[in-house]
This record gives C-alpha cells, structure tokens and sequence, in this order.
C-alpha cells in the first residue's frame, strides 16, 4: 500500500458543488499539506497542517478549506466549486524531526469542474 | 524576480548523453535543495538533496550546489529513457525557522530518446 494515499484519483464535478479530497498516510509523520498543480504554474501551498490542532493557510487559500481529523488524515474541501479550480492536487507530509523539509508526495487527486 | 526560477524545457536528448539540470535562486536564507522526478501521472518522488554548498553523487546523478551564485544543479550521466519525467528542483531554509517551507521551481521536462 501507498505510504500516502489520496481519494478519489479522478473526479468531474459541476460548478457550484461541494467537493472532498481526502489524503491518509502510513509514514507517521506530524506535518501534512495540500498543495495544486498547474501547467506552467508548477506546485502551489494550499494549506499545511504541522499537527493536529494547527493548521496554517498557504499561498493560495482562498476557496478552500481543510480538516486534519487525525495525525494521519488530512482532508482539501472546495465548498462551492469553480472551473479555475480544475487543476492535480497532492497531498504531502513530512517528518518535524529531520532538518530537511522532505516531502513524501500522494499520487494526486486529478478535479475537474465544468 | 522569483524565488527560484526553473527553465521549463522541454528537452530532448539522445540515450546515453550527460543532463544539466539547473535553477536559481534569490533567497539566500535557503540551506536545503532538493531535487524530485516526477513521472507522467504521478506524484513528484525525492531524487536527492543536499545542505549548504558542495557536491553529492547518488548512482549516475549528481546534485551541486553553488550559494555564492545562488545556482543548483542536478548532473544525470548514461541517461535512460526510464529517466524521462519533470524535474523539480525545491528549496527551503531550516527547520524551525521562518523559510522553512519548501519553494518549488516550475520543473523542466525532459525526455530521453533511445
């Protein structure tokens, strides 16, 4: 099994629609993120999570929301979807302990919104 | 100017030939660079990273990093076409300290013909 796991891989929803990514993962580590892929955009922070009761905005939060129900769950909600935010998501975590910031990717959660 | 500035290629090169790789940077508080692979449809996977200046060798890649310059590179000898995929490099200070996240470059997709 993936040590980083994100539900669903694909989704087409409609503008307007309230929409879940969730990510679990197997590695035991404290810190967790969301973060969206765009073509010519590269990877941008959504929101991170450095332990279950703090949570912290990243460089485009606007439209999203999160939850981190456990040390290893960590959920990405678009309350009312709109199609700029077609785009891959992926969820990340990484360890405290090391003095490398680095992250173990999930494969991605592809969204499409019509 | 961007923190860290990434060509995107796309480039193509012929099996067997030696890859430069490469990114800048303007942070100078930035002490850990890494580089990750990432394969069409997946998440991007660490391939290496090194802290401060100097030089590491992992199998036919190589990571070099010059601060003076603000300039990493990342050297792939005997490339394979398994090795073609998006290549990002990534950079961040240390842990604890307030650039700890990690900054992404746009990534450079390369292509290796056989």
């Amino acid at each position: 099994d993936a040590d980083v796991t994100q539900t669903p891989r694909n989704r087409i929803t409609k503008t307007g629609k309230r929409i879940m990514l969730e990510c679990s993962q197997t590695k035991g580590h404290d810190r967790m993120y969301w973060y969206r892929q765009d073509p010519g955009l590269g990877l941008r922070l959504i929101y991170y999570s450095f332990d279950v009761k703090d949570i912290n905005k990243g460089e485009i939060s606007d439209g999203y929301s999160v939850s981190r129900q456990a040390q290893a769950k960590f959920s990405l909600s678009l309350e009312s979807a709109i199609p700029n935010q077609t785009a891959l998501y992926f969820c990340a975590t990484s360890d405290s302990r090391l003095g490398a910031n680095v992250l173990t990717f999930g494969a991605g959660s592809r969204l499409t919104v019509l | 100017q961007k923190e860290v500035e990434q060509d995107p290629g796309p480039l193509s090169v012929p099996e067997g030939a030696i890859v430069s790789l490469n990114c800048t940077y303007s942070n100078s508080a930035f002490q850990y660079f890494m580089w990750y692979r990432q394969y069409s449809r997946k998440g991007p996977e660490l391939l290496m990273y090194t802290y401060s200046s100097g030089n590491k060798e992992d199998g036919r890649f190589t990571a070099q990093v010059d601060k003076s310059s603000k300039y990493i590179s990342l050297f792939i000898r005997d490339s394979q076409p398994s090795d073609s995929a998006t290549y990002l490099c990534a950079m961040s200070g240390v842990s604890g300290g307030s650039n700890y996240k990690l900054t992404f470059g746009k990534g450079t997709l390369l292509t290796v013909n056989p």
